[in-house]
């Protein structure tokens, strides 16, 4: 799986969009972007996932670069309990068994919502 | 279930003993993942079913690490002769047979002492 980089920590205010950048220069055409993140010490949880189209869901806005080496992660307003570490994961698509492939996991960002 | 359910919360074993970790995966996934975090923010991936069938164990020990899933039974991550470097928090995650979510439980915290 390709490497991604992410800012180690970033502050963002109540009720501001945060806006969390991934580098992931070295991505192939058959890995897809995932975002996931892990609030306190609970387990991961998904945010939201695309392959080259933006994407949105109740949670996050995902904008991919034309060239997708990079994208950011937006949430639009965020809350206290958006206080978390936020993963950046590239994923391979291969054939129709599309669920079995492994989560590569980096540091992520440490994300804080201040009041 | 419509969570992955991981059992014990917490488990402390001294140097050497056993150490059995669960995972119920949600019904109807057909992958099972086992992650573990010894750091804050480090994960490392240890192995993955399909179905009751090893995919993936390139993450995990091969001497003292083993899982199993078997048909009607939750999942489970045996550890044998446990040493202290295996304290970690122990996550499992199932996903459909080609879905693009996994879904996290919320781990097993393991204290070798």
């Amino acid at each position: 799986d390709a490497k991604t980089t992410q800012p180690p920590s970033m502050d963002c205010a109540e009720g501001r969009a945060a806006n969390l950048p991934c580098n992931h220069s070295t991505i192939s055409g058959n890995e897809y972007v995932y975002w996931y993140r892990q609030i306190h010490s609970q387990g991961p949880q998904y945010i939201i996932h695309g392959l080259k189209n933006n994407e949105t869901n109740e949670m996050a806005s995902l904008i991919i670069t034309e060239d997708r080496k990079s994208s950011t992660l937006i949430l639009p307003h965020a809350t206290l309990r958006d206080t978390a570490v936020y993963y950046c994961i590239v994923r391979v698509w291969e054939g129709s068994n599309f669920g079995n492939e492994k989560l590569t996991f980096g540091t992520g960002t440490r994300l804080t919502i201040i009041p | 279930g419509e969570e992955v359910a991981q059992t014990p919360k917490h488990l402390v074993r001294g140097e050497g003993q056993k150490a059995k970790l669960y995972c119920a995966p949600i019904k109807g996934h057909s992958y099972v993942f086992w992650y573990q975090q010894v750091l804050k923010n480090e994960f490392k991936f240890l192995i993955s079913f399909q179905n009751e069938n090893v995919f993936d164990e390139t993450g995990m020990p091969k001497e003292r690490f083993s899982a199993k899933c078997l048909p009607n039974s939750p999942c489970s991550l045996e550890i044998q002769a446990t040493k202290l470097e295996d304290s970690a928090v122990y996550f499992c995650a199932s996903s459909l047979t080609q879905g693009g979510k996994a879904f996290f439980g919320q781990g097993t915290r393991l204290t070798v002492v």
